[in-house]
């Protein structure tokens, strides 16, 4: 069973301030993904990477960057979060190639007030 | 622009129904996948079907895929309370980007 996990569960930050978000797959995955949830839009693509050392933005990645130091972790920086950072976070891993399946973290729900 | 969507916010069915989700989607894909996310999780696959691949079963679920038009659909059989969920589909366009719709909330009543 492939394990993603993300930490923290939950998360209050205060606006302006940085929020870093982590992931960790024990699968030897070489892809990586963030996504965000929010209420009728799904799950929308923020950042993603190929392999330690490689970000490479989604469709969202406005307000945040992405590090990948090692095949094993990857994670999410907002440097001044915002309200409208207010979401859900999921963080999934999978291996290069077409049509393969994502595995999913449990999620990460941050609060910026 | 959303890439792949599901036709429908909201199902209700009561056990032991069958129900379909459908869905489109916009763009040339290599594969389309089925994922369901149970309240507090993240989602999970169901059925990946391929784009030369026209069904794909795997027990109570059944996925069609039609190029030509750009959708598909997920049949589930003698529903359960546990289906309980939202589904999406997920295109695949053989470049590791994988693009969801926006759901649709299925419940099953007792």
């Amino acid at each position: 069973e492939a394990a993603v996990t993300q930490s923290p569960r939950n998360k209050v930050a205060v606006t302006g301030g940085k929020v870093t978000l982590s992931c960790n797959q024990t699968n030897n995955h070489n892809n990586m993904y963030w996504y965000r949830q929010d209420t009728g839009h799904g799950l929308r693509l923020i950042h993603y990477s190929y392999g330690a050392g490689s970000t490479e933005k989604g469709d969202i990645p406005d307000g945040y960057k992405a590090s990948r130091p090692s095949q094993e972790n990857f994670s999410l920086i907002l440097e001044l979060a915002t309200p409208s950072q207010t979401s859900v976070y999921f963080c999934a891993s999978g291996w290069t190639g077409a049509n393969t399946e994502v595995f999913f973290g449990k999620g990460t729900r941050l609060t910026v007030v | 622009s959303q890439l792949a969507e599901e036709n429908l916010w909201a199902l209700s069915v009561h056990e032991g129904e069958s129900v379909t989700v459908n869905c489109s989607y916009k763009t040339s894909i290599t594969a389309l996948q089925w994922y369901r996310q149970k309240s507090g999780e993240g989602p999970a696959q169901l059925i990946l079907i391929r784009s030369n691949e026209r069904e794909k079963r795997n027990g109570r679920l059944r996925a069609t895929l039609d190029t030509s038009s750009q959708s598909s659909s997920l049949s589930i059989t003698a529903t359960r309370c546990e289906d309980t969920a939202v589904y999406f589909c997920a295109t695949d366009e053989g470049n590791n980007r994988i693009f969801f719709g926006d759901g649709t909330q299925l419940v099953v009543k007792p």
